[in-house]
């Protein structure tokens, strides 16, 4: 797997757009941007993929440099429930049994 | 979406017992599942890989014999800490994976069980 680069935390206020950047300089061409997050004491929590389109779901966007060398995932309006950890992962998909390996993620707290 | 169900959420056994936890795909086909352990305010760690029907593949530092895997089924796994030790205690989590593109090709996670060992 690719290596990823985030920052250690990060603070929103509530109702305000998060930005959480990723650094994935050395992604391969097959390999896809993956988030997922971690709410404490739980289980992760897949939020959005992409390859090199922009992509938005019911949870949030995820912005890809045309490059492909970093992304952007974006919680459109943060509530209290969003904090939690958040990890940028790059993977070959349409290959379900290569393994996860998690950084140490985004620790990001959203502010009353 | 997906239904990872991982049992029990948590459990508290005493030093030298074996505690098996059990981690159940509720509505597909899991065809890979995966062992996490997780320690306070660290990362998700891999402990191994295992596929239905075969022997766990285990990651470099993981005892094979300490932590048993079980993958009896398409739907169920199994991980058995024999012999627990307090240095055990942590947080572990299953995932699963096989949806195919129902799912985004992505993994499912269970819920996690915290095991103390006292």
């Amino acid at each position: 797997d690719a290596k990823t680069t985030q920052p250690t935390s990060m603070d929103c206020a509530e109702g305000r757009a998060a930005n959480l950047p990723c650094n994935h300089s050395t992604i391969s061409g097959n390999e896809y941007v993956y988030w997922y997050r971690q709410i404490h004491s739980q289980g992760p929590q897949y939020i959005i993929h992409g390859l090199k389109n922009n992509e938005t779901n019911e949870m949030a966007s995820l912005i890809i440099t045309e490059d492909r060398k970093s992304s952007t995932l974006i919680l459109p309006h943060a509530t209290l429930r969003d904090t939690a950890v958040y990890y940028c992962i790059v993977r070959v998909a349409n290959f379900g049994n290569e393994k996860l390996t998690f950084g140490t993620g985004t620790r990001l707290t959203i502010i009353p | 979406g997906a239904v990872v169900s991982q049992h029990p959420s948590w459990v508290i056994c005493k030093s030298g017992t074996s505690v098996k936890i059990e981690c159940r795909s509720l509505d597909f086909q899991a065809t890979t599942m995966f062992w996490y352990r997780q320690f306070p305010k660290q990362s998700l760690m891999l402990m191994a890989t295992s596929n239905e029907g075969s022997k766990a593949t285990y990651e470099q530092g993981v005892e094979k014999d300490k932590f048993l895997i079980n993958h009896a089924s398409l739907t169920l796994s199994t991980l058995t800490v024999t012999s627990a030790h307090p240095e055990d205690s942590s947080f572990y989590i299953c995932s699963a994976s096989g949806g195919g593109r129902r799912l985004n090709y992505g993994y499912t996670f269970g819920s996690g069980t915290r095991l103390t060992v006292v």
